[in-house]
């Protein structure tokens, strides 16, 4: 069965600072999309990785893809408090038509 | 504009009654998903649909689940009849193609009470 593990699920942090979350998984992808999404609202595609080694930044926002390892990892650069959000890694299975399987969500708390 | 847009984005039902839940998605997209995601809880796959037939469906999407496509560009999820766990935010997702991210409506929060 296919594994799909964010870590941390919950992360408080002050602005300013740096931190990293982490998305493992278990099978063989070469695709794998970050997403952010606000309560109660819908999923905002942030990143779409599609090769090993792929590095994509937008503002303080930066995801990389390491596809022998199987992790992707999402950094925040001096946090705002704007950034607070659930982040969602999601990768792509092809031999399930490419559904995209999901982490459970990283939900990221930046106190001013 | 939005790749996709959703109705209603709040629908409150009785328990055993049927839903439909509509997606449009502007143009040139080929594959269609249906997720839906429990309060609080991770973002889990009903179906996906592509040249008008149902291309993958999870266990979640037993008999009392149908999509269709019925003029090209609505596609609607229909509960037949709802349970109180299928009280959850329903989310469609279309693609362009499979080198793309999939791009979410705004989500439908079904209530069955």
């Amino acid at each position: 069965e296919l594994k799909v593990e964010q870590n941390p699920l919950f992360l408080s942090m002050q602005e300013g600072k740096n931190y990293t979350i982490y998305c493992n998984y278990s099978t063989t992808s070469d695709r794998l999309y970050w997403y952010r999404q606000d309560p109660g609202k819908s999923l905002e595609s942030l990143f779409v990785l599609l090769s090993n080694g792929a590095v994509k930044q937008e503002g303080r926002l930066m995801a990389s893809l390491d596809t022998k390892a199987r992790l992707s990892t999402l950094h925040i650069t001096a946090a705002v408090h704007d950034l607070s959000a659930t982040y969602f890694c999601a990768v792509d299975i092809r031999s399930s038509n490419y559904q995209l399987i999901w982490g459970a969500g990283t939900k990221l708390i930046i106190k001013p | 504009e939005p790749e996709v847009t959703q109705t209603p984005s709040h629908q409150v039902t009785q328990m055993g009654q049927e839903v439909i839940l509509r997606c449009v998605p502007i143009s040139n997209h080929l594959y269609f998903y249906w997720y839906r995601q429990i309060l609080g809880q991770k973002v889990e796959f009903l179906v996906s649909f592509y040249n008008n037939e149902i291309s993958e469906k999870s266990e979640i999407f037993d008999d009392q689940f149908s999509v269709e496509r019925p003029d090209g560009s609505n596609f609607t999820l229909k509960i037949r009849s709802t349970k109180l766990e299928d009280s959850a935010m329903y989310f469609c997702g279309v693609r362009r193609n499979l080198n793309t991210e999939a791009f979410f409506g705004q989500g439908t929060r079904l209530t069955v009470v």
